[in-house]
């Protein structure tokens, strides 16, 4: 089992839709949650950092943990052709100095 | 604010010649510095790590080293590159504490021929 699994997608949704973005971690004693927009031949960037039960709006987007499920989530409210990118999940898991990534979710939004 | 550098932005390398890939931060002391390489369609791979000037940990065997000359510079380093180094390479660092966030440099594309 991966420590962080994403499905790879492509996740398609149209111009204007939510697009829901998941991911599974495996250690339960994980701390801190993030999500990272990577567009194609750039170098990742933060979008959400969440590390409490429950959800996290930044305008458009909401990070949403559940802990006991071993579960975080990213929707992207009203979907633009610009969030077409690949969204990587990391997880810190306490007392290391190293974030483990997923492998990253594609999401096409189609004008 | 905090930024990082990383250079050179391109490279295209013979198989068999050494590699020198530069990191640089500015506006934090004492951070956390970390290589990665992300292959073509690929996944990030964390490469090395380090907590402190001198102290680098290597998390997958290969003919790459690193080091760490100054609290805010890492050296990615082959003395022969193979096919299999090629990759978009990234620097990032990160704060000290468990919520700290990570940030990546603008990477280095390498294409080894």
């Amino acid at each position: 089992q991966k420590e962080v699994e994403q499905n790879s997608g492509p996740l398609s949704v149209p111009e204007g839709a939510i697009a829901s973005l998941n991911c599974t971690y495996s250690d339960r004693v994980s701390q801190s949650f993030f999500w990272y927009r990577q567009y194609s031949g750039k170098s990742p960037e933060l979008i959400m950092s969440i590390y409490s039960n429950g959800d996290k709006e930044d305008g458009r987007f909401t990070a949403q943990l559940n802990k006991a499920s071993q579960y975080v989530s990213l929707l992207i409210r009203d979907s633009q052709p610009s969030d077409s990118a690949t969204y990587l999940c990391a997880v810190n898991r306490g007392g290391f100095q190293k974030l483990v990534f997923g492998t990253g979710t594609r999401l096409l939004v189609s004008p | 604010s905090q930024t990082i550098h990383q250079w050179p932005a391109t490279l295209v390398q013979p198989v068999g010649s050494p590699l020198s890939l530069e990191c640089t931060v500015e506006g934090t002391s004492n951070p956390n510095l970390y290589w990665y390489r992300q292959a073509a369609g690929r996944g990030l791979q964390l490469l090395f790590y380090s907590v402190g000037i001198g102290q680098i940990s290597s998390e997958v065997p290969q003919n790459l080293s690193a080091s760490r000359p100054q609290d805010r510079q890492f050296i990615l380093s082959s003395k022969k590159l193979l096919l299999s180094d090629s990759g978009f390479y990234l620097c990032a660092w990160r704060g000290r504490g468990l919520q700290e966030t990570q940030y990546f440099g603008p990477g280095t594309r390498l294409l080894v021929l």
